[in-house]
């Protein structure tokens, strides 16, 4: 059974740093991995979407590495602002469903 | 075009009702997937639709849960018999086919009093 762990859980950072939010799972068995953000009491929005032979994808700031044979992924926040303020979730897809970490939580102070 | 809507936003019932929460999918996406997230936890599976049939039901957690999608379409989540600890924000998410971009709808806050 795939199980995916992010750390941190929490995280504060002043404005204007690059930051960095650690994913890590289990089973390399998978057709892609993505990075979501979601806001206080919404849904979620996907950020990046890494294909199992992809090693990285760049969205703006943002950067998401895929390392299958250690199982890590990585999220690169260049720059970081309040409004990057929300919880960030991986997420490993084997096909039929996805299967979430438990988040970290971004606060970026002005 | 739009995206994945979900009705109704909030649901508050008694222990022991039943309830329905529905998706609407983006237009055209054959997957259809539901999944329930409780405070402070990242979503899990609950089922997977391929069509209007379930290829994965696996992560709905006994018998009182069941959902259809009859058209292809329209997806409808049912709780039977609900209890305290089905509170949840139950989200479905759409696909254009196996394995691709999942698309999440804002999700329906249950609470069952």
């Amino acid at each position: 059974k795939q199980e995916v762990t992010q750390i941190p859980a929490a995280l504060s950072v002043p404005e204007g740093e690059n930051l960095v939010l650690n994913c890590s799972f289990t089973d390399s068995a998978i057709y892609n991995l993505q990075w979501f953000r979601q806001d206080p009491g919404k849904g979620l929005t996907s950020l990046l979407l890494i294909q199992s032979s992809q090693r990285e994808q760049t969205s703006g700031r943002l950067n998401a590495s895929l390392d299958k044979s250690s199982g890590r992924s990585t999220l690169y926040i260049a720059a970081s602002q309040p409004g990057d303020s929300a919880t960030y979730l991986c997420a490993l897809n084997a096909g039929n469903m996805l299967t979430f970490g438990g988040g970290t939580r971004l606060m970026v102070k002005p | 075009g739009a995206g994945v809507s979900q009705t109704p936003s909030n649901k508050v019932t008694e222990k022991g009702k039943y309830v329905e929460l529905r998706c609407d999918p983006i237009s055209g996406h054959t997957a259809l997937y539901w999944y329930r997230q409780s405070l402070g936890q990242g979503p899990e599976f609950l089922i997977y639709f391929q069509g209007t049939g379930a290829a994965d039901d696996s992560g709905l957690p006994n018998d009182r849960f069941f959902a259809v999608r009859p058209e292809g379409s329209v997806s409808t989540l049912k709780i039977q018999r609900t209890e305290r600890g089905d509170s949840a924000v139950y989200l479905c998410a759409s696909s254009s086919r196996h394995a691709d971009t999942q698309y999440f709808g804002p999700g329906t806050r249950l609470t069952v009093l």
